[in-house]
């Protein structure tokens, strides 16, 4: 079946450090990947996107690169903000067969001054 | 920008009520979906709806129905309201097919159930 298995948080970080959040997937074929982010109060919204393997999906700072070999889509910020405090979500959608997407259990991001 | 709109951001029912969740779009999206969202469980998939008065269950349907009567309004009903129930509900929609440019998900802002 499908599934998203995500590093467990919380995460708390100061400014400026590194950032690495794990995501291994599960899934036959090629499946799309996503991050999703939750802000304080808020819906999610798609953070970054890699619809093939060896992409690269990067937005505000963030990249995840789509590595068939090990089946996984690690989340990466060189230098994190406090701004960046929110939940981050791995999910995928399966290459054939389903419109929905699978999430993993998100990984709380909390990065103080 | 699309708009995914949930009607109340947070509700407090009784064990044994009817709830009624309402989730509206306006991007004339084709699909429709509702999840809920648990501490340590992340998202799962309650139902979804692909078109009008057409529905699949998730992953979790069970003490959960549907109603799709018109495109742009996807509604979720609690039979009968149970404490375990309690939970972050959240809507979303998506363009009927899906292709690199255009994949993902638009979000409404939540609603935070509790039943007591």
């Amino acid at each position: 079946g499908n599934s998203v298995t995500q590093m467990e948080g919380p995460v708390t970080l100061s400014e400026e450090a590194f950032l690495t959040i794990n995501c291994t997937y599960t899934a036959t074929g090629y499946p799309s990947l996503f991050w999703y982010v939750q802000y304080p109060g808020e819906g999610l919204q798609l953070l970054l996107k890699a619809t093939k393997a060896d992409d690269k999906g990067s937005n505000k700072g963030f990249e995840a690169t789509y590595r068939k070999e090990t089946t996984s889509f690690h989340l990466e910020k060189g230098s994190v903000q406090v701004s960046d405090s929110a939940v981050y979500f791995c999910a995928l959608r399966p290459q054939t067969g389903a419109n929905n997407l699978f999430f993993g259990t998100g990984t709380r991001l909390t990065v103080i001054p | 920008d699309v708009k995914v709109t949930q009607s109340s951001r947070y509700l407090v029912k009784r064990t044994g009520e009817k709830v009624f969740l309402e989730c509206v779009q306006d991007m004339d999206h084709e699909n429709m979906f509702w999840y809920r969202q648990d501490p340590g469980l992340g998202l799962r998939l309650i139902y979804f709806s692909y078109d009008v008065k057409m529905k699949e269950k998730g992953d979790i349907p069970e003490g959960y129905s549907v109603s799709r009567e018109k495109k742009e309004r996807f509604s979720l009903i609690l039979e009968s309201a149970s404490t375990n129930q309690t939970s972050m509900y959240l809507c979303a929609s998506s363009p009927p097919s899906w292709d690199a440019t255009n994949e993902k998900l638009f979000f409404g802002s939540g609603t935070q159930l509790s039943v007591l």
